[in-house]
């Protein structure tokens, strides 16, 4: 069976601060794995994914994630917060081919001046 | 290209009544998911369609069903609303719902309120 642990429900940096939010997964097979943000109101964006390619993952607004299979993590990272990235982030296990999405419980990022 | 487009946005109803909430998928987008989104459960999944066919489906009770359309457009039922399906409900599509062809296009969502 698939799941994602979020490690912290709220984290709290300075505008201009890295930002670290951390995710670990469990998958009986190689998974595929995502970061969405989510601001108030809305629906979900996606920064970035992971399938199996470079480990390395680069997306959207300076984040980046690391797989990590011996760690089983997938921490989302930026050097820089901005007041924009406020918002709640989730992270994603992909549950086989069909596509559904299994969902950690989200961490809230504040961003202060 | 337009994106994903939910309708309503927000919905008050009573308990006991139904409700029908609509997704428009991407164009030439064929599988469309729905997801609710609550405080306590966070975002659970239930159900996919592709091609008018219900592929996947959720650990949700019998009085949570959908449909999909020729054009791909979803609809999502709600029968005899209880107070604990007071939510966001999400739609997201994507091409054909294989990890390969990932991600999912999330629309805004459907509030809905139960009195």
């Amino acid at each position: 069976a698939q799941s994602v642990t979020q490690l912290d429900s709220h984290v709290s940096v300075s505008e201009g601060t890295p930002v670290l939010l951390r995710c670990n997964y469990s998958s009986s097979y190689s998974p595929s794995l995502f970061w969405y943000v989510q601001h108030p109101n809305k629906g979900l964006q996606l920064l970035l994914k992971y399938t199996s390619a470079a480990t390395l993952v680069k997306g959207i607004n300076g984040f980046e994630a690391e797989f990590k299979k011996s760690e089983t993590s997938f921490h989302l990272t930026k050097p820089s917060a901005h007041m924009s990235d406020a918002a709640e982030y989730f992270c994603v296990v992909s549950r086989g081919s069909q596509g559904n999405l299994i969902f950690g419980k989200g961490t809230k990022l504040s961003v202060k001046p | 290209k337009a994106g994903v487009t939910q309708t309503p946005r927000y919905l008050i109803k009573t308990r006991g009544q139904q409700v029908t909430l609509s997704c428009s998928p991407i164009s030439g987008h064929r599988s469309v998911s729905w997801y609710q989104q609550t405080p306590g459960q966070g975002l659970q999944f239930l159900f996919e369609y592709f091609s008018e066919t219900q592929r996947n489906k959720g650990n949700f009770p019998g009085r949570f069903s959908g449909r999909q359309f020729s054009n791909s457009r979803s609809e999502m039922n709600v029968s005899t609303l209880e107070l604990g399906d007071s939510a966001l409900y999400l739609c997201a599509s994507s091409l054909d719902g294989t990890v390969l062809n990932q991600p999912q296009h999330f629309g805004d969502g459907t509030r809905l309120s139960i009195l």
